[in-house]
């Protein structure tokens, strides 16, 4: 079956840990994204991929890094600077940049206390 | 960039019809996607318009007006598992820019 996994689900984090949140697809596709959602909000994008070791950055990309050495695989560092990483985080792709359909994997929610 | 807008929540009745409006301003316009959001769980793509008019999908149908900045999402004979949040979202060149989402309650 194709599609996009995230791991893990749920993740507890003490202030001032950075932490990495996964993404993989096997659907081929050559862009991937990354977006915040916090309650009662719409998407917010944070990073997105056109292509392996290209990578652009989206709205909110201050606290964020990432990273794309492989197609599948496109990771996600929530770094300490982030002044408010407690978030739902949904990791994306599509086959093509904005005009094709978007995938969404099963989301992180991070906590951090 | 992109302003997008669409109403917080709406209530409807099972077996009633629902429109859900977006208005958008943007710097480049390649499209308008509707997606559904149930809580908890990630958006799941609902349709795509990227000319004027109708595009009907079974029970949802969707419009678009460029000229307007418009579009809304119709849902027909509502069911309780439309119960879910609906989220507008206009494409530029490179990316989407999301609405905050209508969150849609239907009642028995």
């Amino acid at each position: 079956d194709g599609g996009i996994t995230q791991s893990p689900k749920y993740l507890f984090r003490k202030e001032g840990q950075n932490v990495t949140l996964s993404c993989e697809q096997n659907l081929n596709h050559d862009a991937m994204y990354w977006y915040r959602q916090d309650p009662g909000q719409g998407l917010r994008l944070i990073y997105y991929s056109q292509i392996v070791n290209d990578f652009q950055k989206g709205d909110i990309a201050e606290g964020y890094s990432v990273s794309r050495e492989k197609k599948e695989s496109f990771p996600l560092t929530v770094t300490s600077a982030q002044k408010n990483p407690t978030a739902f985080y949904l990791c994306a792709s599509s086959i093509r940049l904005a005009s094709d359909e978007q995938y969404f994997g099963p989301g992180t929610r991070l906590t951090v206390t | 960039g992109q302003n997008i807008d669409q109403p917080t929540e709406m209530t409807a009745t099972e077996g009633a019809i629902v429109q859900i409006n977006c208005t958008y301003q943007t710097s480049g316009f390649n499209g308008l996607f509707w997606y559904q959001q149930h809580a908890g769980e990630a958006p799941t793509f609902l349709s795509y318009n990227v000319l004027d008019g109708l595009e009907e999908k079974g029970r949802f149908s969707s419009f678009l007006s460029r000229s307007k900045g418009y579009s809304y999402l119709l849902l027909k004979e509502l069911q309780m598992k439309d119960s879910a949040s609906y989220l507008c979202a206009v494409a530029d060149w490179q990316k989407l820019s999301f609405g905050a989402g209508t969150t849609v309650t239907v009642r028995a």
